[in-house]
């Protein structure tokens, strides 16, 4: 079973800040990682798709990158709107994996 | 708009089996390959199992929590996903979802199992 461990798992931030999260799987999944965030009482929301790719109605602050083993959330200029909880998800091989998951808050 | 519905949650006591039902509207549910997601009350979110589209082979693969327990299927003809989960534990208490390829998540179905 491949391990995701996101880093931090806490991180409370200013709005207008940058903000990073991190997902490294225990062995090499080539691009097959996503990125999901979720509000308290919702449902997850699909952000970055294998890795980079955006995803329909998602704004241009967030981005994606890495390969292999390592990959990168990024939140350009965060948004109060933005505070969530985020988890990383792999489909390079079976079962399926979720990273723990970061909570941002705003400060 | 692409929209998945789940049903079938509700409160039952350990032993007993529960159906739940995703259905999914706004895509070609035939070539979608559909999953079960769960979420333990606070908890992060753990992967139950996925099936394949009945053109890839209509297999499913599960975690190892639910293996022998849980069977996930699908009806084409009514874009519908099933998840039975039989011998239910007060540990697969949680909010069910169904998700749509990589994409597309449904709103969840609690499910309580407490004696």
């Amino acid at each position: 079973e491949i391990v995701l461990t996101q880093s931090p798992d806490f991180q409370s931030v200013t709005p207008k800040e940058k903000v990073t999260i991190t997902c490294r799987a225990s062995q090499s999944i080539g691009k097959s990682l996503h990125w999901y965030q979720q509000k308290p009482d919702q449902s997850p929301k699909l952000i970055i798709k294998y890795a980079s790719q955006s995803f329909s109605g998602v704004p241009s602050r967030f981005s994606g990158s890495g390969s292999g083993t390592d990959f990168t959330l990024t939140i350009n200029s965060l948004e109060a709107e933005d505070a969530a909880t985020y988890y990383c998800l792999q489909t390079s091989s079976l079962p399926r994996t979720f990273g723990q998951g970061t909570k941002v808050d705003i400060k | 708009e692409v929209q998945l519905v789940e049903s079938g949650g509700g409160l039952v006591k350990p032993g007993v089996s529960l159906r739940l039902s995703c259905a999914v509207s706004g895509l070609t549910f035939t070539n979608a390959w559909m999953a079960w997601v769960r979420q333990a009350p606070g908890k992060g979110l753990e992967w139950v199992g996925r099936i394949k589209s009945n053109t890839d082979g209509g297999t499913a693969d599960y975690a190892a929590p639910g293996k022998g327990r849980f069977t996930i299927s699908r009806d084409d003809s009514k874009n519908t996903l099933f998840l039975q989960m039989n011998s239910l534990k007060i540990e697969d208490t949680a909010v069910y979802y169904c998700m749509a390829g990589v994409e597309y998540w449904g709103q969840g179905a609690l499910v309580t199992v407490s004696s």
